[in-house]
């Protein structure tokens, strides 16, 4: 079975420009959750979506958003971009009944 | 504010040796779950307990979980190279988000 994918693996960006980055679910989850982690820290919880609906939000800028889609994909937009924002981005997704959580392999943003 | 504590915040030993590492909160989680992360790329699930006393077995690899749920720990028998890595505890409470440790970053000397 596919695990949780993620694209674009790189992305390199200016400041003050926007990026999406999109997230497909592995089949069967219905909740997808987003996570940066900066160098040498842990993932920091940005948002979580259940069944199209947000259900958390981490303390992030309103310059970040996200969307679920009816086929359970998932997109993390950024506005503005800064310097500070360069980071991986990750994305996890869980069946919405069990606590367990699974990542995709990251998109890692550099902001110059 | 930190939720998880992990400890030791880098950890490098000779292959064979023995090892432990800790995750530590004043925070009750309902399950928690351990995670091995190579650079650049997304965290791998390794386990989650989810009871109290919970004791887990992967190969080498001996997870603990607090009998409050408070706690957990990691222990790993004859480290080999293949072990290198940042492992990360991250705790979550019913269906909300992960609340990560600070990470254990171990590398394993031939």
């Amino acid at each position: 079975d596919a695990g949780v994918t993620q694209s674009p693996t790189h992305l390199i960006k200016t400041r003050g420009q926007h990026v999406t980055l999109r997230c497909s679910p592995i089949s069967g989850h219905k909740s997808v959750s987003w996570y940066q982690q900066v160098l040498g820290q842990g993932p920091q919880f940005i948002f979580q979506y259940y069944e199209k609906e947000e259900r958390g939000r981490g303390n992030f800028p309103d310059r970040f958003s996200a969307r679920q889609f009816p086929n359970y994909s998932s997109e993390l937009n950024v506005n503005a971009l800064l310097l500070g924002d360069s980071a991986l981005y990750l994305c996890a997704s869980r069946t919405g009944t069990q606590e367990t959580q699974y990542f995709g392999p990251g998109t890692r943003l550099l902001v110059l | 504010t930190q939720l998880l504590e992990q400890s030791p915040q880098f950890l490098s030993i000779q292959e064979g040796e023995n090892l432990t590492v800790y995750c530590n909160s004043s925070s009750v989680f309902s399950s928690l779950q351990w995670y091995r992360q190579e650079p650049g790329e997304g965290p791998v699930l390794l386990v989650t307990v989810v009871t109290g006393g919970e004791v887990k077995k992967l190969k080498r690899l001996t997870f603990q979980f607090g009998d409050a749920r408070k706690d957990s720990s990691l222990h790993i028998t004859a480290a080999q190279p293949g072990d290198t890595g940042l492992y990360l505890c991250a705790g979550a409470r019913g269906n909300e988000k992960l609340t990560f440790g600070t990470g254990t970053r171990l590398t394993i000397i031939p």
